[in-house]
């Protein structure tokens, strides 16, 4: 059974950079596409950008210029910065799976991970 | 961006229940929805994918219907283990998520 878990800082001051990483288990970055999905207290679910196992990325255009997601097929693992954070940044952080790029479905999903911005 | 709806946003119902989540998009998405549950404490889970095709390892008493912009997640008899969040999502074009329906025991 494939298994995604999240890790990183769980506290990030205002203007520094996030940085998370998913490591995969039970199953092979490749052939697959890798997002990450935020969910801020109280507010619903926000795709955030994906990276395929070869390293071609797509993000969401709201965070672009703050971004960047890539993928580190030596080690099952994909990662997550995004720059000058600030508390709208504060939110659980997942990591899904899905087979194409788009048309598709998250098939595994990562249990998630919170992280605040604060000072 | 496709905007995704939801309703109810709660709902409480007993076990045995016939339970149905509607799902509205903005706009036409064909049948590029997918169903999640989600429990505190774990991962979501993906239960159906294109509108309603039932995923491996899902009980059967889950199904989904619905082409274009309206779309139905029905639970034909609620059990224990079925009090949880449902999320709809749209992958016509990007991803977007509706904001969950929430089942809750009666």
């Amino acid at each position: 059974q494939v298994q995604l878990q999240e890790s990183g800082p769980g506290l990030v001051k205002p203007s520094e950079t996030l940085s998370l990483t998913c490591t995969v288990s039970g199953g092979s970055i490749s052939p697959y596409y890798w997002s990450w999905v935020r969910q801020p207290p109280g507010k619903g679910l926000e795709w955030i950008g994906y990276v395929f196992y070869s390293g071609s990325t797509n993000y969401n255009p709201s965070l672009k210029s703050r971004l960047t997601i890539s993928v580190d097929t030596s080690k099952n693992q994909f990662s997550l910065e995004l720059s000058s954070v600030t508390a709208a940044d504060t939110a659980v952080y997942h990591c899904a799976r899905h087979r194409s790029a788009w048309g598709t479905h998250f098939d595994f999903w990562g249990l998630g991970t919170l992280v605040t911005v604060s000072s | 961006d496709i905007q995704m709806t939801q309703s109810p946003s709660s709902l409480s119902a007993s076990v045995g229940d016939r339970v149905t989540i509607t799902c509205r998009a903005s706009q036409t998405i064909n049948t590029y929805l997918n169903w999640y549950q989600r429990k505190p404490g774990r991962a979501p889970q993906l239960l159906i994918y294109a509108a309603s095709s039932l995923q491996s390892g899902v009980p059967s008493r889950f199904s989904g219907s619905g082409f274009g912009t309206d779309f139905t997640l029905t639970i034909s008899s609620l059990q224990p283990e079925d009090f949880a969040t449902y999320f709809c999502q749209q992958s016509y074009s990007s991803f977007t998520f509706g904001p969950g329906t929430k089942v809750e025991i009666k």
